[in-house]
């Protein structure tokens, strides 16, 4: 199994530029996450998904937007990029609630300048 | 004050030595979770736990739920294991609380 995909692994960006982060997973699980990952700070969960159809907002939300149209695919959109958002971006999934762990992505390295 | 606490902030030791990484939490929890960091970046997970102790490998995993406190503890540790360590815990249903995490190095 791959696991979790994430794309691209390394990105640079300009001011006020757009670009999709793309997330995906291939164990059929129900739950998906994104979260940044800022130097010296704990993760921050950004928006998580339960199902196909279904988003909803976590801790830090503002300047991005997700969207989970399949199971297996959940893509982060960052419009109008703004230098607050240079970060390492996690995805992550698991399988439903209970005694489960998480699976993670290798990460993508975004830089706004 | 963070909801989740480690400790401590850095460690190094030499191979072969006992190493223990603490986290205390303040919050109601559902479950907590260990993670480990790679220097290049990757996340993986180690335990999930809502109560006693699980060991995997040379990797062993405890929680206290009264006191609010968990341990990770390495024997025999392995310049590998150098990475950085990451204390989570669940609250509710999707809300992860991150620690800032251990940054571990071990020397041959």
């Amino acid at each position: 199994n791959a696991g979790v995909t994430q794309t691209p692994k390394f990105r640079i960006l300009k001011i006020g530029q757009s670009m999709t982060l793309q997330c995906a997973q291939d164990m059929n699980h129900n739950y998906m996450y994104w979260y940044r990952q800022d130097p010296g700070m704990g993760l921050k969960l950004i928006y998580y998904s339960v199902g196909a159809g279904i988003t909803d907002k976590g801790e830090v939300p503002n300047g991005y937007n997700v969207s989970r149209s399949t199971t297996e695919d959940f893509p982060l959109r960052l419009e109008l990029a703004a230098p607050s958002q240079t970060s390492v971006y996690f995805c992550a999934s698991r399988a439903q609630e209970g005694p489960y762990g998480y699976t993670f992505g290798s990460g993508t390295r975004l830089t706004v300048v | 004050k963070n909801e989740v606490e480690q400790s401590p902030q850095n460690l190094t030791a030499q191979e072969g030595e006992f190493i223990t990484i603490n986290c205390s939490y303040s919050v109601g929890i559902s479950a907590l979770h260990w993670l480990q960091q790679h220097p290049g970046g990757g996340i993986v997970s180690l335990f999930m736990l809502s109560s006693g102790k699980k060991k995997h490998g040379r990797l062993i995993a405890t929680i206290n739920i009264q006191e609010k406190h968990s341990s990770l503890h390495i024997t025999a540790s392995h310049p590998r294991d150098s990475a950085v360590y990451i204390c989570a815990v669940r609250k509710g249903a999707q809300k992860l609380v991150f620690g800032q995490g251990t940054r571990l190095t071990i020397n041959p």
